[in-house]
């Protein structure tokens, strides 16, 4: 499978825990993508790469959130603190260049308790 | 502030019906605008996408009609099949991020 590939699939943690999600874009793909997705809506942008440099992050990505792509590859997203309101979808994208279609996994399903 | 509204929330059409998904925005700024279906527990495929330089796009069983003047665009579906029976989301790229619209579950009967 070369799509994007993200890990875990599910994760399950109670409010107060650090979560920590994993993206593997698509090989040579220089820009990759975090979304977030909550039910009965559309995914709504986090943040994006160009290789190693983060060029954007959303008003929606608090300070509990960081994001990482140490070496241009996969990247890593980290929630600190959990709490309830960040259930979600957490989905990740991947696409050659700015001008090119993205590309999403099949995202990380995050459930607080 | 929606700045890509979708509708309607909800479709249901027979099996060879034509469904018709319509979004609008208010950004100029917009460069592209793509469609992805989305299957329950999956991530959003990618289907097709136009550039609003371009009135239509076809591929296979689906069309994208773009309207700039009007800041509106659609997808048809030709031909539905059961197995289209899923969640369509428009979006549009601004800068390196896509905005998406809330999203039409579709459902096709047999």
């Amino acid at each position: 499978d070369t799509g994007v590939s993200q890990d875990p699939r599910h994760k399950i943690t109670k409010r107060g825990q650090n979560v920590t999600f994993r993206c593997d874009p698509i090989s040579e793909h220089n820009r990759l993508y975090w979304y977030r997705q909550t039910l009965g809506q559309g995914p709504e942008f986090l943040t994006y790469f160009q290789n190693e440099a983060q060029l954007e992050k959303s008003r929606l990505l608090s300070d509990r959130f960081s994001a990482e792509r140490p070496k241009g590859s996969f990247s890593t997203l980290e929630i600190q603190r959990t709490e309830q309101g960040d259930s979600a979808m957490y989905l990740c994208a991947s696409s050659p260049g700015q001008l090119h279609p993205q590309h999403f996994g099949d995202g990380t399903r995050l459930s607080i308790l | 502030q929606q700045q890509v509204k979708q509708s309607p929330q909800s479709l249901i059409v027979q099996k060879g019906g034509i469904p018709i998904i319509n979004c609008a925005y208010e950004n100029t700024a917009f460069d592209y605008f793509p469609w992805y279906q989305q299957f329950p527990g999956k991530g959003p495929a990618l289907l097709i996408a136009i550039r609003p330089d371009v009135s239509e796009k076809k591929e296979g069983r689906f069309t994208i009609s773009f309207n700039k003047s009007a800041k509106q665009f659609s997808l048809h579906i030709m031909d539905s099949q059961p197995g289209d029976s899923a969640t369509y989301f428009c979006a549009a790229r601004e800068g390196g991020k896509l905005i998406f619209g809330q999203g039409t579950e579709l459902s096709v009967k047999p």
